[in-house]
């Protein structure tokens, strides 16, 4: 079935340390694909998107681009901050439903 | 003004009891989640409505019971709390139209069983 899987966590890194957290998914048909983030005590809240193959989506200084050939849709980040310190998903857009990665953990310490 | 509320935020009891989530939206969405979160973060679609029409069930035991009174509430009751349902519980909307699209979530509901 359609399924998401994302690099384990936490990663740790110091301030303005570049960022990648791996995304690949598993999908029949060409599903958008979404990073949420959580920070402390709070819900998810979308952080970017992409549509379809070769968009890129970007928001916040974070990057990601939907890449069909490997199927992957990994996160980047040039410069961290510690505010950006939070939990990271990858989702999967079914028809019905968003099916979401296991979540990494990201501790930026300055 | 909050998009998506719900509550309680904190809910502690004993096992057996019974207790109910409330979630309301202001957004004018049609479709709504519940999803629960394990300790590990792992985040898990239990139901969605559509107009208060049951879309999604998962494998949810039956001791949950969605209820929609209308589009823009979708509440949680829980029969005999057993420990293995603590967790965070969120509650999302969206404006399917078809494709899930952007979800908004609530601050969650953190239930504690004891």
């Amino acid at each position: 079935g359609d399924s998401v899987t994302q690099m384990e966590g936490p990663v740790t890194l110091s301030e303005e340390a570049f960022l990648t957290i791996n995304c690949t998914y598993t999908a029949t048909g060409y599903p958008s694909l979404f990073w949420y983030v959580q920070y402390p005590g709070e819900g998810l809240q979308l952080l970017l998107k992409a549509t379809k193959a070769d968009d890129k989506g970007s928001n916040k200084g974070f990057e990601a681009t939907y890449r069909k050939e490997t199927t992957s849709f990994h996160l980047e980040k040039g410069s961290v901050q510690v505010s950006d310190s939070a939990v990271y998903f990858c989702a999967l857009d079914m028809a019905d439903k968003l099916i979401f990665g296991t979540g990494t953990r990201l501790q930026v310490f300055p | 003004d909050t998009a998506v509320s719900q509550t309680p935020k904190y809910l502690v009891t004993q096992m057996g009891n019974d207790k109910s989530i409330k979630c309301e939206q202001n957004l004018g969405h049609d479709t709504m989640y519940w999803y629960k979160q394990d300790s590990k973060k792992f985040l898990k679609i239990m139901f969605s409505y559509n107009n208060k029409e049951l879309i999604i069930n998962e494998t949810v035991p039956n001791r949950f019971s969605p209820k929609s009174p209308d589009k823009a509430h979708l509440n949680l009751h829980i029969n005999s709390l057993e420990l293995g349902d603590s967790a965070v519980y969120f509650c999302a909307s969206s404006q399917a139209g078809g494709r899930t699209g952007e979800l908004f979530f609530g601050e969650g509901s953190r239930l504690t069983v004891l």
